[in-house]
Order: C-alpha cells, then sequence, then structure tokens
C-alpha cells in the first residue's frame, strides 16, 4: 500500500551536527512535505516538494523529491536547540500518508 | 499560531461520559480533518470534510461522530470510548482546488484524551 518508512526513528546529535532523515515508500506520489511538531503543539509545514527531483530550502532546513517519486529526505545544517522536535514526512497521491516520525535530539 | 483552534487542550473522561471536542479555523479553507495521534505511530486519518461534505471516513468506530456545520467548524462527538482512545486528536484545514486539496495541511494544537 502506501504505507510510509521513516527513518531513523530518532536521532541525538550535538548542537552543530547536520541531521539527515528519509523516507520510503514502495508507491509514488505526486507531493511530499516535510512537518516538525514541537512538544505539545501540533505539526507544523516546514517544506513543500511538488516535482520529482525538486531540491528545497527553508533557511537550514533542505528537501528533494525523490526522481523515482517513492522517497525524500530532508537535512539540516547546523543544528540548534530549538530544532528539537518530530520531523514527519507526508506523501500525497489521493490522499496524505504520513511517517511515523523523526525523534530529533541536541544537545547543547 | 497557525490559524486553526482547538478546544479543549486536555479532557480527561471516563467509558460512560459524552463528550465534543472543537475545531476551528479562521484560514477560508474548505476543507477539515480529524486526525488521531499516537506514540511512535503514524498520524492515522479519520475524517475529511470538503465544503461541509463528508467525503472520507477511515473506518472509523461508532463512537466517534463527526460533525460539520459550515467550512469553519468541525467538532467530534465522543461516546462509549475506550482506554486504547487515548491519543491526540489533530483538526487540521486545507484548501480545496477542483475538489482535492492541495497537500498543505494546516494543524491545530491538538486536543489531549484520556479515557480511564
Amino acid at each position: 500500500g502506501q504505507q510510509l518508512n521513516q527513518s531513523p526513528q530518532s536521532m541525538f546529535i550535538q548542537e552543530g551536527e547536520d541531521v539527515s532523515m528519509n523516507c520510503t515508500s514502495s508507491s509514488i506520489f505526486n507531493t511530499w512535505l516535510w512537518y516538525k511538531q514541537d512538544p505539545g503543539e501540533g505539526p507544523v509545514l516546514l517544506i513543500a516538494l511538488y516535482k520529482a527531483g525538486e531540491l528545497t530550502s527553508n533557511g537550514r532546513l533542505t528537501a528533494q523529491f525523490g526522481i523515482t517519486r517513492k522517497d525524500s529526505f530532508l537535512n539540516i545544517s547546523a543544528s540548534i536547540p530549538s530544532d528539537v522536535g518530530i520531523y514527519f514526512c507526508a506523501g500525497q497521491l489521493n490522499d496524505m500518508r504520513f511517517g511515523a516520525g523523526t525523534r530529533l535530539t541536541v544537545k547543547p | 499560531e497557525t490559524g486553526v483552534t482547538q478546544t479543549p487542550r486536555h479532557l480527561v473522561m471516563g467509558m460512560t461520559n459524552k463528550k465534543s471536542l472543537k475545531c476551528e479555523q479562521h484560514l477560508g479553507h474548505n476543507a477539515m480533518y480529524w486526525y488521531k495521534q499516537s506514540a511512535k505511530k503514524p498520524l492515522e486519518l479519520m475524517f475529511v470534510y470538503n465544503f461541509k461534505e463528508q467525503t472520507e471516513n477511515n473506518s472509523v468506530p461508532s463512537r466517534f461522530s463527526p460533525e460539520c456545520p459550515n467550512s469553519s467548524h468541525l467538532f467530534l462527538h465522543l461516546h462509549t470510548l475506550q482506554p486504547e482512545d487515548s491519543a491526540l486528536y489533530l483538526c487540521a484545514s486545507s484548501k480545496t482546488s477542483g475538489g482535492a486539496n492541495t497537500g498543505e495541511l494546516f494543524f491545530g494544537e491538538g486536543s489531549r484524551l484520556t479515557v480511564l
């Protein structure tokens, strides 16, 4: 089906390090999105990708829509403590499917 | 502030209680959604409304009953819940284009439900 496999499940990094996480699926999607959820809050959209191969940046965040349309990655450069949270990928074809999330911890 | 407001933020109820969750969006969107979020699991889509009409019911038990009186308001009525229904319930909204949403969901802060 349209299940998304998001990895890693969790990451513990030092402030200043770069972070990479990805999502893969056996199904193709027309849109890939990345959301961040802070504790006690709802998810907030970070980056939306609409075309295979598209590479988009939002500040220190960079995301790519895989050429096969079955995967996407998110990179965070020079992490800071406020990057802490859960990052979700989402893929959309007819409806939207979410990954299980990557929980990021940044140690000062 | 995402423009989507949910109340209450926290709710504790017994299995025989009846309660409701409320969602209001100030974004002028035409689609609204209920999602269930359990620990370490993907967000589970429960219901979708487009222009006040329910377009998706994702095999949700009848103890959850949605209501969408207009494009700005969405309710989730709860009745005879089970402890495994304890979770964060998220409301979201999006624009619609030709009946299909654009993919960009705007979420509320969620209602944390505990069923005793």
